[in-house]
């Protein structure tokens, strides 16, 4: 069982250029999340999506779109990179978005360059 | 907003004891949650906290009070593979999870 994987791990992008970080996972979890990890900053929620078919925005959604199609997949695409979106990704998923114990599953992250 | 305060290094010996403080003021309270984050490396849960009171597994403990917007975590006979950060999360009453800045620990033979 892999948990979650993500797709590339790291990738130095050109300013203007459109990317797409990719995320799967196989736990049949119905809530995945995109956070951005900033030195001194921690963990900032892009977007999220709470089941296939809903996404919602997060604490720092501008720049950044994604997508829920199916519940396995949750790809989180830049438009047109700018150097500030240099950072390390990290999805994560969570059998849903309630309470409980219902702790988040991260995946190993990607490492994003944009010159 | 969300504010989550956590100091930025500790540093202790091996087989001693550290504990890492977090204090915080959300919209809401639905849990407070420790993550360890290795070095280039995703975070790991470790423990889960809703109600006042101690947490205990194993070498790790966490404590949360509520009323003060407070928690620790405890970790205890430090090995040096626990050289990590800690970062503390609480999740929010749209139960969504809003992280400190995390704590550095280094420990030292």
């Amino acid at each position: 069982i892999a948990g979650i994987t993500q797709a590339p791990t790291s990738q130095i992008l050109a300013a203007g250029r459109r990317m797409t970080l990719r995320c799967t996972q196989d736990m049949r979890h119905n809530a995945m999340y995109w956070y951005r990890q900033d030195l001194g900053l921690g963990l900032r929620l892009i977007h999220y999506s709470n089941t296939a078919g809903t996404t919602g925005k997060g604490e720092v959604p501008d720049g950044y779109s994604v997508s829920r199609a199916n519940t396995d997949d949750f790809p989180l695409t830049l438009a047109s990179a700018v150097p500030s979106q240099t950072s390390v990704y990290f999805c994560a998923s969570s059998e849903s978005i309630g309470g409980g114990h219902n702790e988040q599953f991260f995946g190993p992250g990607t490492r994003l360059t944009v010159l | 907003g969300q504010n989550i305060d956590q100091p930025t290094e500790m540093t202790a010996t091996e087989g001693a004891i550290v504990q890492i403080n977090c204090t915080y003021q959300t919209s809401g309270f639905n849990g407070l949650f420790w993550y360890q984050q290795h070095a280039g490396e995703a975070p790991t849960f470790l423990s889960y906290n809703v109600l006042d009171g101690l947490e205990e597994k194993g070498r790790f403990s966490s404590f949360l009070s509520r009323s003060k917007g407070y928690s620790y975590l405890l970790l205890k006979e430090l090995q040096m593979k626990d050289s990590a950060s800690y970062l503390c999360a609480v999740r929010d009453s749209d139960y969504k999870l809003s992280f400190g800045a995390g704590t550095t620990v280094t420990v030292r033979a």
